[in-house]
């Protein structure tokens, strides 16, 4: 079946400006996740959805960065008055969720490659 | 939540078999471990999971001690399509915890 797809592939944008980066999770992935890769690091987790619900957004870096998923299906994540120090790879996994024991696998997207000047 | 190291890097040649150790020394008895793949510009991919002992799919065998403390990624007889970046992580069911952190890079070399 079709994978996590991420929209746009690329986005160039200048400081200031807002952007909106979309995830269109796993059909039936109860949860969805985001995160934040810089070039020769691992994933910095951001935040993550069960259904419509936010578990946890500790990982955001401030307050311009917000996340919804509003029928706990796709979702979007807002950067409002970018800076250059956004520039980065932004990542959506979604996985099955809760309900088993252990770490459910979680499918990553190809990403949103964010580019502020 | 559960810290894990791992060496940074790691170079092998085809048809060698890899260990890559992951230390997680503050492992909760709930946790269960689970190894990432990453090739450049491509998003981790899921490789295996195991709570204790050993487990073994059509890509690598996992190998945890008693204590738990550790584990041992095994990727027997690599070719060059493997190299890529691994990532250990250690979380429980609800993924509240998971981390990753900066992973080891294997290069394999022909």
């Amino acid at each position: 079946g079709a994978g996590v797809s991420q929209s746009p592939r690329y986005k160039v944008t200048k400081r200031g400006q807002d952007v909106a980066l979309r995830c269109d999770p796993i059909s039936g992935h109860v949860s969805l996740y985001w995160y934040r890769q810089a070039l020769g690091q691992g994933p910095e987790f951001l935040t993550y959805f069960n259904y419509e619900a936010q578990q946890d957004k500790s990982g955001l870096p401030n307050d311009r960065f917000s996340a919804e998923r509003p029928e706990g299906s796709i979702s979007t994540l807002t950067i409002q008055r970018t800076e250059q120090r956004d520039s980065a790879m932004y990542r959506c996994a979604s996985s099955l969720g809760s309900g088993r024991r252990g770490a459910y696998e979680q499918y990553f997207g190809p990403g949103t490659r964010l580019t502020v000047t | 939540l559960a810290k894990t190291t791992q060496p940074i890097s790691m170079d092998s040649y085809e048809g060698q078999e890899v260990n890559i150790t992951c230390s997680h020394n503050n492992i909760a008895t709930n946790d269960y471990i689970t190894w990432y793949q990453q090739f450049p510009s491509q998003g981790p991919r899921f490789i295996i999971q195991g709570y204790k002992t050993k487990v073994t799919n059509e890509v690598a065998s996992l190998f945890i001690p008693a204590d738990r403390k550790s584990s041992t990624l095994s990727l027997p007889r690599v070719s060059l399509s493997d190299t890529a970046v691994y990532y250990c992580l250690v979380g429980v069911y609800n993924n509240n915890d998971m981390r990753f952190g900066a992973g080891t890079r294997l290069t394999v070399k022909p």
